[in-house]
This record gives C-alpha cells, sequence and structure tokens, in this order.
C-alpha cells in the first residue's frame, strides 16, 4: 500500500470553527489532491499541489485553503466550517499528473454541526 | 462539472456472472482510469486505458474506449463477493491541467 496517512480521520465540529485536515504521504511524489466525496454528487476535486509551495484550485475550491510547505504533508483548512462541508475527504497522491495513477488515503470523515 | 457518468448507477448479480459497467465522458482525454472503492475505504487504481488504445486486461478486468462515442466500459468477468465495491471511471481534461475528474461511480452487488 501506498504511504498515505489522513489526520485525523473522523472529526465532528461546529459551525464557524476553524478546521485542517492533513494529509502525509512517504512516496515522495510530486503531486497531491485533496478531493471530497459526497451522496449524489461522486469525488470533486476541491485543491491539488504540484510540488512544494505550488498548489492551484479545483472544481470545488470556495470555502477551502491548502498549504505545502514541505513534498510529504499538504494540508486542506477550512476557514469556517460550513454544514455544506459536511463530507468525507479523500487526499490523493501522483507521480505524474493526470497520466499517472492516483493513491488514495483512508479518507477524514468531517461532520460540521 | 463531471467529466465522466456511470452507468447503471446500481447493479446486482449473482457470483459467476460478468459484470459490466459503461462511462461517458464529454470531452477529449488523453486517459481513462477505473477505480474500485470498497465500502468505508479509499479508492484503488485497477486500470488505466489510453486514448490511442481500443482494449485492455488486467487478469479478470477487461477496458474498452471508444473515443469516437467518448465512452468506456469495465467488464468483470466471473464475479466474487470481493468485487463488492463502488466503481468510478476518471478522466483527465485532454490538457494536461486540473487533475482527474471523476464520475458518480456504479455500486456493484456481487449475491453469493
Amino acid at each position: 500500500d501506498a504511504g498515505i496517512t489522513q489526520s485525523p480521520r473522523h472529526k465532528v465540529t461546529e459551525t464557524g470553527t476553524p478546521v485542517t485536515l492533513r494529509c502525509h504521504q512517504t512516496e515522495n511524489h510530486r503531486y497531491m489532491y485533496w478531493y471530497r466525496q459526497d451522496p449524489g454528487h461522486g469525488l470533486r476535486l476541491i485543491h491539488y499541489s504540484y510540488g512544494v509551495k505550488d498548489t492551484d484550485k479545483g472544481e470545488v475550491s470556495d470555502g477551502y485553503s491548502v498549504s505545502r510547505s514541505k513534498t510529504e504533508d499538504f494540508l486542506l483548512t477550512l476557514e469556517s466550517a460550513t454544514s455544506s462541508q459536511t463530507s468525507v475527504y479523500f487526499c490523493a497522491i501522483s507521480a505524474a499528473m493526470n497520466t499517472g495513477e492516483l493513491f488514495f488515503g483512508e479518507g477524514s470523515r468531517l461532520t460540521v454541526l | 462539472s463531471q467529466q465522466g457518468e456511470e452507468d447503471p448507477q446500481a447493479l446486482s448479480i449473482q457470483e459467476g456472472e460478468n459484470a459490466t459497467m459503461n462511462c461517458s465522458y464529454k470531452t477529449s482525454i488523453n486517459n481513462l482510469q477505473w477505480y474500485r472503492q470498497n465500502s468505508g475505504r479509499g479508492l484503488v487504481h485497477l486500470i488505466l486505458i489510453r486514448s490511442n488504445e481500443r482494449e485492455k486486461h488486467s487478469g479478470r478486468l477487461r477496458v474498452t474506449l471508444d473515443t469516437s462515442k467518448k465512452s468506456s466500459s469495465l467488464l468483470i468477468t466471473a464475479s466474487r463477493a470481493a468485487d463488492t465495491a463502488s466503481y468510478f471511471c476518471a478522466t483527465d481534461s485532454g490538457g494536461g491541467a486540473d487533475g482527474l475528474t471523476f464520475g458518480k461511480g456504479t455500486h456493484l452487488i456481487i449475491q453469493p
């Protein structure tokens, strides 16, 4: 299994609070991604990174920010969580953009009350 | 917006039968990938087919790609209970940017 660790795996928080999800990889892959998975929507890309300090927005980036200060870590931050951000968040990594397979973490289930 | 759309949304078959899932997409692609997701787990890559390929095999998996129809199919032969999962197709945008776009998935149930 690819070395991807997401933390926390489960979190319950209240509306308006900040939340940070962490993705840690041991594969030294250049590309890292954050997706959210919701019933009826499948997986949607939030943000991705193509190197240290290099990030870009995905399809559903509003309300989210990311940071990548080290190759191995990609952080997803909800500055002020809303109930619409209740979801399962998946981190993924790849050695190549689009042309290679993605390796996924086990997911972080976030509930915003 | 969703690039790939799987069909059917759900499929229930008997163990030993073949399962076929379809994926349609909207714009030109460089490659198409299929992933499996077991309940409560992350997605696992199954197979990648490039736009200049028409068919690819991997074990009990057979994938076809018809770029003229912008569609792909995933065939699982001799299904097993362990194949019960959701299956997703994923496409790139063709331009090399923006990551992969996933469909909503087909939920496959294999009845013992």
